[in-house]
This record gives structure tokens, sequence and C-alpha cells, in this order.
């Protein structure tokens, strides 16, 4: 059964650019790619959301390739305030239908 | 403006008690949805809906059931509650569609003893 799977965790220096990716092999053809940020007992929030190539906004940019089978999150500059689990969501196709599928998630954890 | 919101916060119940969920939204959303999130997990989707008095199974329905009869509000019924539902539960919505951009509750902690 395909499953969207990321790093289980990743460290990193306030300051440095992070990227997370994301590896979707079954991603339904018509469906975009979305990440979220989740800190401790809240609910996950919108960081980007994209189709192809790269999106970038004023937080993040995200690296989709042509096939689409994985994405990558890109968090520049990073500070302590970004420790928190990214989550990519997509639609994995299920027959001639598509199924939403959060990743498996990256805990970031980010020191001085 | 408050989002979306979730009652209550917080439950402890005993195996085979019911209780039902309340998930609200004043954004004018057509999609809502029920998420759980087990310790260490990412969140897997319980059921959904696609507008006022529709509802969809996700991929983990069983032991849930789901009601939409107002279109800001989606309720989660647990009608015997059993340890392995013991989790917190998210609810979402999205203005119009699947893969637009949810806003999630805060999460309603339950424990079943």
């Amino acid at each position: 059964l395909a499953k969207t799977t990321q790093p289980i965790s990743m460290d990193s220096y306030e300051g440095q650019e992070v990227n997370i990716t994301c590896s979707h092999n079954n991603i339904a053809t018509n469906d975009y790619i979305t990440w979220y940020q989740q800190f401790p007992s809240q609910g996950p929030r919108f960081i980007i959301q994209g189709y192809k190539t790269k999106v970038t906004n004023e937080v993040a940019s995200l690296f989709i390739p042509a096939d689409r089978k994985s994405s990558t999150l890109s968090l520049p500059r990073v500070s302590l305030s970004d420790t928190a689990v990214y989550y990519c969501l997509v639609g994995e196709r299920t027959g001639t239908a598509s199924k939403l599928t959060f990743g498996t998630g990256t805990r970031l954890q980010v020191t001085l | 403006n408050a989002g979306v919101t979730q009652t209550p916060k917080f439950r402890v119940l005993k195996t085979g008690q019911s209780m039902t969920l309340l998930c609200a939204q004043d954004m004018n959303h057509e999609y809502m949805y029920w998420y759980r999130q087990d310790p260490g997990m990412g969140l897997r989707l319980i059921h959904y809906s696609v507008g006022e008095g529709t509802t969809a199974k996700g991929e983990v329905p069983d032991g849930y059931n789901v009601s939409r009869l107002k279109k800001q509000n989606f309720l989660l019924g647990l009608e015997s509650a059993a340890p392995s539902q013991t989790s917190v539960y998210f609810c979402a919505s999205s203005l119009s569609g699947r893969l637009e951009t949810q806003y999630f509750g805060p999460g309603t902690r339950l424990l079943v003893l």
C-alpha cells in the first residue's frame, strides 16, 4: 500500500535553510500538494500549496519535480519559532478516485 | 470571526459510553473534516462532508458516525467508546474543495478508560 512518507526528524541551527521532502509516488493526477505546520497542542496550520514546479510565499518555497512523486518544502533562515512538526497533504490515487492523505510528519528542531 | 471551534476541549469516557464532539465554523465553508491524531503519528481522516446534509467515509471511519445538519456544524459521534479511540480529534474546514487550504480547530483530547 503506497504511503506518503517523510523523514521522521530533522535538526537545524538558527539561520540555516531547511529542506523537508515528502515522497508521494501514488499522487492523484489533478490534486495539489499542501504543507502544514503543527505546534504542540494545536491544530495544523497552512504553510504553502502547489501543483508543479516552484511556488514561493512569504514564509516558504515549495519545489515539485515534473513527475510530482515528491515535493520539498524549503524554509529559509529558520528561527527557534520554526520548531514544529511539518506535514505534507496529498490526494492518493485509489482506483478512479483519490483520498486525502497526510504524510507521516517531520519533526524539525531548531537550536541556537 | 472565531474560525473553527471544537467542543469539548478534553473528555474522559469509560468504555462503552457514548459522546458527541461538536465542530463549528463561521467562514461559510462547504467542506468539513474530522481527523484523529495518535501520539507520534500523523492525521488520519475519519469522515468528511462536502456540504450541508452530506457525509462521506474517510480512512478510518469504523466506530464513528457524523452528521452535518447545518452548514456551519459538523458532529462526530462515538456510540460505544473503546480504548482504541483514545486520541486527539481535529476538525477542519475548507471553502469549496478537498485540497484547498484547510483551517483546523484546536483539537479535542479524548481519553477512553
